[in-house]
Formats: C-alpha cells, structure tokens, sequence
C-alpha cells in the first residue's frame, strides 16, 4: 500500500521558475526521502530528512518536514530543462529495517 | 565503479514461462530490495533481504521468488503463477550505518513484458 501521496500528480512550469511539490504520510517516521527518476530509468536519492529536523537544503533544493502535519515539501528553485523527471517521496514508517514506502510522485515538466 | 546493476534491461516472457532477473551490487551493502513499479505509480516491495541467506516478504510477493546466496548478488524469479509480470522492477540496496537513516541506491530497472 502506498505510504505517502505526493501532489500534485503533475507540474509544468517555465524554465527559471520554482517547482513546489508536497508530500503526506500517515504514520510515525524516523526520517522522509526524495528520489528522483527520469524516463525509464532508477531512482536516484536527493535528499534526506529526519523526523528532527524541520529544514534542509542541497543545492537548489529545499526539503521542509512538519511531523505534526504529517507533510513534507520539496522546492526546486530556478528550474531546468534537465529538472523534468518524476519525484518521489519515501519514508520508513518508523521501521529500522531499511524498508522504503514510497507515494506515486509528481511528474514534473520544465519548459525551455 | 562503484553501483547496482541490473540485467537484463529489456526481457519479454511468453505465458507460462519462469524467468529471472539479475541484480549484483558491488557497494557492500548488507541490504538488498526488489520493488516493482507500473505506470503512473510508486514502488511496491516485493521482496528484500537485511543479510545473506535470509529474506522476507514484502507487500506484493505472490508469484515471485529470490534467493541469496552472496551478499553481491539477489536475483528474483518471476514465476508462472504471478498473473500480471508485465512491469518495470527496479532493485535496490542500503547499508545501514546509522539503521536509523538510509538512502537506498538503485539500478537502472528491468523492464518485463509478457508476449
């Protein structure tokens, strides 16, 4: 079953512009993901952030995490052509084994 | 290189056929997951191993079976009793260091189509 739903489903924005997308879940977690995937291809891990932590930041990305609300958002600042790609997030449900549950993700799309 | 590879990348079964998906990491790691993924949707696990020689089930394991016997390698078998293989799967691994907080690394994905 899923853990999380992103939303929304898709975006499509202009290249320069921020790209918000949310994630919820529904039970206690140690920490919450991002992944990312192009077309066809693996995820690739962006970012991690544990339940004691409210912000992070890599790069042009920015995770927030409110554990109260049960929600998460990741921001892309300035986007890219390259940014257009599927995201995903993913918790552990407050499991130590290393399992992953994972929403449908957002689709992003980054127009030139 | 250090990495997760799967193979092959594209595999076609005709009905009734068993057949296997490889997957070898290269990276240590302890854990080892295969989830399955159809279009539009997220992961579903459908089986994973914390250490070699033992494995669990995950939420989707009906008609498939793995096996591990090195910490390097963890093939699954899509078996003739899963009614709908057609679908990407994607194999993962994790070390946890910290069991707390860790990311898991990916292969490039098998993708499953019956004939």
């Amino acid at each position: 079953s899923q853990q999380g739903e992103e939303d929304p489903q898709a975006l499509s924005i202009q290249e320069g512009e921020n790209a918000t997308m949310n994630c919820s879940y529904k039970t206690s977690i140690n920490n919450l993901q991002w992944y990312r995937q192009n077309s066809g291809r693996g995820l690739v891990h962006l970012i991690l952030i544990r339940s004691n932590e409210r912000e992070k930041h890599s790069g042009r990305l920015r995770v927030t995490l409110d554990t109260s609300k049960k929600s998460s958002s990741l921001l892309i600042t300035a986007s890219r052509a390259a940014d257009t790609a599927s995201y995903f997030c993913a918790t552990d449900r407050g499991s130590t084994l290393g399992r992953l549950y994972f929403g449908r993700g957002t689709q992003l799309t980054v127009w030139p | 290189d250090g990495g997760i590879t799967q193979s092959p990348k594209y595999l076609f079964r005709k009905e009734g056929q068993n057949v296997t998906l490889s997957c070898e990491q290269n990276l240590n790691h302890d854990a080892m997951y295969w989830y399955r993924q159809d279009p539009g949707q997220g992961l579903r696990l459908i089986y994973y191993s914390q250490i070699v020689n033992d494995f669990q089930k995950g939420d989707i394991a009906e008609g498939y079976s793995v096996s591990r016997e090195k910490k390097e390698s963890f093939p699954l078998t899509v078996t003739s009793a899963q009614k709908n293989p057609t679908a990407f799967y994607l194999c993962a691994s994790s070390t946890p260091r910290d069991r707390l907080n860790t990311e898991a690394f990916f292969g490039q994905g098998t993708r499953l189509t019956v004939v």
